[in-house]
């Protein structure tokens, strides 16, 4: 079936310029998480979103990240005015729900931000 | 984010060695995970561990949730050259549900 969307595959900004990555869950569900993964470094998680609940937004770095999820699918991540050590791959993931036993995390392929 | 020491960050090694890489975490976690992640792709899951002393096996593919729930490892048996990768343990604190990753071990196979 549908795997995790995430669009564009490659985007290269100028600094200071605003971008939106989005991202494209599985049907059905209800978990959705960004990460950030910098060059030969692990997974940075930005922020979750659980249903109808208020999202975690306890990993985002700095006020000019922000994110939405419309209608508890699609989600927006947006970074204003970016920054050079914004370039990064930004990973989505969603789950069945949470990361209990039944819900493991599928991934996106992700979307490489380059900021010049 | 908790923080996850993971071992080796690199590996290179003759196609049909064994291989294995652990990870460690400083605090308690309640759920363990393995992923592999290729060149322009997300990572992918290999193995979820659930409960401590748990040794699950996937194929080629050992991983073992430690007694002290701080630390897990992953053994690959008879390597091959698509074994090649980035392979990743992930951990579920007590406290969240946030994944927290380690920053990957880099396998490299040849033939």
């Amino acid at each position: 079936g549908a795997g995790v969307s995430q669009s564009p595959s490659n985007k290269v900004t100028e600094k200071g310029k605003d971008v939106e990555l989005r991202c494209d869950p599985i049907s059905g569900h209800t978990a959705l998480y960004w990460y950030r993964q910098s060059l030969g470094q692990g997974l940075e998680f930005l922020i979750y979103f659980q249903g109808n609940s208020a999202p975690d937004k306890s990993g985002l770095p700095s006020d000019r990240f922000s994110a939405e999820r419309t209608g508890g699918s699609v989600s927006t991540l947006t970074i204003q005015r970016t920054q050079q050590e914004d370039s990064a791959v930004y990973l989505c993931a969603s789950s069945p729900a949470g990361t209990g036993r039944n819900s493991p995390l599928h991934f996106g392929n992700g979307t490489r931000l380059t900021v010049t | 984010g908790q923080q996850l020491n993971q071992s080796p960050q690199s590996m290179f090694i003759q196609e049909g060695e064994d291989v294995s890489m652990n990870c460690t975490s400083s605090s308690i976690f309640n759920t363990w995970l393995w992923y592999k992640q290729e060149p322009g792709e997300g990572p992918v899951l290999l193995i979820a561990l659930y409960k401590a002393g748990e040794l699950t096996s996937n194929g080629r593919l050992t991983a073992q949730f430690g007694i002290t729930r701080k630390d897990s490892f992953l053994n690959i048996s008879a390597s091959i050259p698509s074994d090649v990768g980035i392979y990743f343990c992930a951990g579920v604190s007590n406290s969240g549900y946030a994944l927290n990753f380690g920053k990957g071990t880099s396998l490299l196979v040849t033939p």
